[in-house]
């Protein structure tokens, strides 16, 4: 089976801090892409990165970050300069093309952002 | 563009009625995808269409549900009857060409069913 897990159900930081978040998935597939979405209470999905597999280079988009381990099958998320509109679940999923186009997700983890 | 299009955002229904949920996807993408989203299963996906056709319908729960997409512009996903295990967010989402490419999602529509 392919599965993703976020092992943090709730995570909580200081504005301006930085948090990690965690992901780790099972495939035996090679390629493979990775993200991380966003849910706002609006409920909205919101993409905020993305990692193709083939790709040793971390993948950037201006506070977010991603530290992807291939050979220990992680994907965590880092976000610097934490603002409170960064309140939100995040999703970690991933998508194999040779079993189909649909994104497997994790079970989420719950930031709150203080003040 | 507008984005993907979800209608309507909410649904309240009572057991045993018929359900219709609808989506416009993003203009040019050819891939469309319906997900749910529950506290006990997360989310996952129902069924996909590659140029209208359904790819992979292996997640429709059972017989009550039914997906179509008559052509590139609207997909709707049917339940019928519905009963309340079928509360949930239906999320449809859209992407373009390979499909390896970022799905783009709606709003979706919260579905209550009494």
């Amino acid at each position: 089976a392919q599965t993703v897990t976020q092992s943090q159900p709730e995570m909580s930081v200081q504005e301006a801090e930085t948090v990690t978040l965690s992901c780790t998935y099972d495939t035996s597939e090679n390629n493979y892409y990775l993200f991380w979405y966003k849910q706002p209470p609006s409920r909205q999905m919101i993409l905020v990165i993305r990692q193709e597999a083939y790709k040793q280079q971390n993948a950037t988009e201006n506070r977010f970050s991603v530290n992807f381990q291939k050979a220990a099958k992680s994907f965590s998320l880092k976000i610097s300069d934490s603002q409170l509109g960064d309140t939100a679940m995040y999703f970690c999923a991933f998508m194999i093309p040779s079993s189909g186009y649909a994104l497997n997700f994790g079970k989420g983890t719950s930031l709150l952002v203080t003040p | 563009d507008a984005g993907v299009i979800q209608s309507p955002r909410h649904e309240v229904t009572e057991m045993g009625q018929e359900v219709t949920l609808r989506c416009k996807p993003i203009s040019g993408h050819d891939y469309l995808f319906w997900y749910r989203q529950t506290m006990m299963r997360g989310l996952e996906l129902l069924i996909y269409f590659n140029n209208n056709v359904p790819i992979d319908d292996s997640g429709m729960p059972e017989d009550r549900f039914s997906a179509k997409m008559p052509n590139a512009s609207f997909s709707t996903l049917k339940i019928q009857p519905s009963e309340p295990r079928d509360s949930a967010v239906y999320f449809c989402a859209s992407s373009f060409r390979t499909g390896a490419t970022v799905q783009f999602f709606g709003p979706g529509t919260r579905l209550t069913v009494l």
